[in-house]
């Protein structure tokens, strides 16, 4: 069965970065965009962007652009993502998540990210 | 980037019938999907492509609609439906979320 294992929480400085793990098991990796959401506690969800293994192409919502930077490594089917400069803005819960058909069928279990000093 | 609207909260009785509506800034055809999200958990998709029922989820969850304005509804509500709901357009990229709906009881 489909499959998404994130990385523990992590607990930050500001100024440094961050970099969470998105294992994926029970399908052929390189076939499927990974997406990546945040959100903040209370609050709704935000759409960062995706990442496509098979070829490494990746799109980023404006306002993640410089902010988050996402990477595959097929030979362990694990995307990644690196949150960078973090602010205490950028504490929240990051899930990443797969689509079947259309619309995001398969989440991990989120990895909430602590920045603070 | 396209706005989805939703009404922040509603409250409904067991067994009733609860519809939670998404407007779109723009069209987005039928590429709208609906979500589930308890608390402390990932959100759980229950309606993809603005009205065909994800796998496993029970038939008396519902969408309709295309262009700007949805529908989602639940008939009959259970108390395990309590719960916040999101609509998402996948039209064009970026994808956006509404900003939820609480479904609460009365």
């Amino acid at each position: 069965q489909v499959q998404l294992q994130q990385s523990g929480a992590e607990l930050a400085k500001p100024g440094t970065s961050v970099k969470l793990s998105c294992k994926a098991s029970g399908y052929t990796f390189t076939s499927y965009y990974i997406y990546w959401v945040k959100q903040r506690p209370g609050q709704g969800l935000e759409w960062i962007g995706y990442i496509y293994p098979g070829n490494g192409g990746t799109y980023y919502s404006e306002k993640f652009k410089g902010k988050a930077t996402f990477t595959a490594d097929t030979s362990s089917s694990t995307a990644y993502m690196l949150l960078g400069s973090l602010t205490p803005e950028d504490s929240a819960y990051y899930f990443c998540a797969r689509p079947a058909n259309s619309g995001f069928d398969y989440w991990g279990q989120g990895v909430m990210v602590t920045v603070s000093s | 980037d396209i706005v989805l609207t939703q009404s922040p909260a509603l409250a409904v009785s067991l067994g009733q019938r609860a519809t939670i509506s998404c407007r779109a800034s723009e069209s987005v055809r039928s590429s709208m999907h609906w979500y589930q999200q308890k608390s402390g958990q990932q959100p759980k998709l229950l309606i993809y492509g603005a009205s065909n029922l994800a796998s496993g989820v029970p038939a008396r969850f519902s969408g309709s609609g295309s262009g700007t304005d949805f529908t989602f509804t639940i008939d009959p509500v259970e108390a395990d439906d309590i719960a916040t709901y999101y609509c998402q357009q996948s039209r064009n990229d970026p994808d956006t979320f509404g900003a939820g709906t609480k479904l609460e009881l009365k």
